[in-house]
């Protein structure tokens, strides 16, 4: 899996949109982009994915540049309860294809 | 999205007992499950891949005879820690795949957290 390099921590104001950029460099065309994000002592939860365009859901946009090297999640009206470690992963689409973390976005919603 | 639960939620233990953490996907059927476990303040990172029917994966410097795990059907997992010692209190996670047509995406359980004295 291509690794991924995302600044260790910001801040955003509640009610505000946090955007939050992941570098890949070397992603293999067959290599989705994910994020996940895990609040504190619990497992980590699905955001959203992507291949190349695109992608909004009731969570988040999902932002990827032409030419795949890099990607922001968009957080559209940040709540308190979306402070969490924030994981961008890039992986092939497959079953049996692990996850690999590295140390993500602490990400801090300001009152 | 998918669930995925993990049975028990925590568990306290002495050391020299075995502990077993189930992994279940409850909507889904999943040939294949992920057991990661995480210390404080550090990332996931994965133990072994889970194949239905089959041995189980083991990364590099997770002992496969301390860390049994079983897969007997497509929607549980268990992982066995044996003989557990502190240095295994940890948080283990599981995960599990669930495929949309082409599309398959990895959703996590909850958590167990181990705590050996």
């Amino acid at each position: 899996d291509a690794k991924t390099t995302q600044p260790p921590s910001m801040d955003c104001a509640e009610g505000r949109a946090a955007n939050l950029p992941c570098n890949h460099s070397t992603i293999s065309g067959n290599e989705y982009v994910y994020w996940y994000r895990q609040i504190h002592s619990q497992g980590p939860q699905y955001i959203i994915h992507g291949l190349k365009n695109n992608e909004t859901n009731e969570m988040a946009s999902l932002i990827i540049t032409e030419d795949r090297k890099s990607s922001t999640l968009i957080l559209p009206h940040a709540t308190l309860r979306d402070t969490a470690v924030y994981y961008c992963i890039v992986r092939v689409n497959f079953g049996n294809e692990k996850l690999t973390f590295g140390t993500g976005t602490r990400l801090t919603i300001i009152p | 999205g998918a669930v995925v639960s993990q049975h028990p939620s925590w568990v306290i233990c002495k050391s020299g007992t075995s502990v077993k953490i189930e992994c279940r996907s409850l909507d889904f059927q999943a040939t294949t499950m992920f057991w990661y476990r995480q210390f404080p303040k550090q990332s996931l990172m994965l133990m072994a891949t889970s194949n239905e029917g089959s041995k189980a994966t083991y990364e590099q410097g997770v002992e496969k005879d301390k860390f049994l795990i079983n897969h007997a059907s497509l929607t549980l997992s268990t992982l066995t820690v044996t003989s557990a010692h502190p240095e295994d209190s940890s948080f283990y996670i599981c995960s599990a795949g669930s495929r949309e047509g082409l599309d398959e995406t990895q959703y996590f359980g909850p958590g167990t957290r181990l705590l050996v004295l």
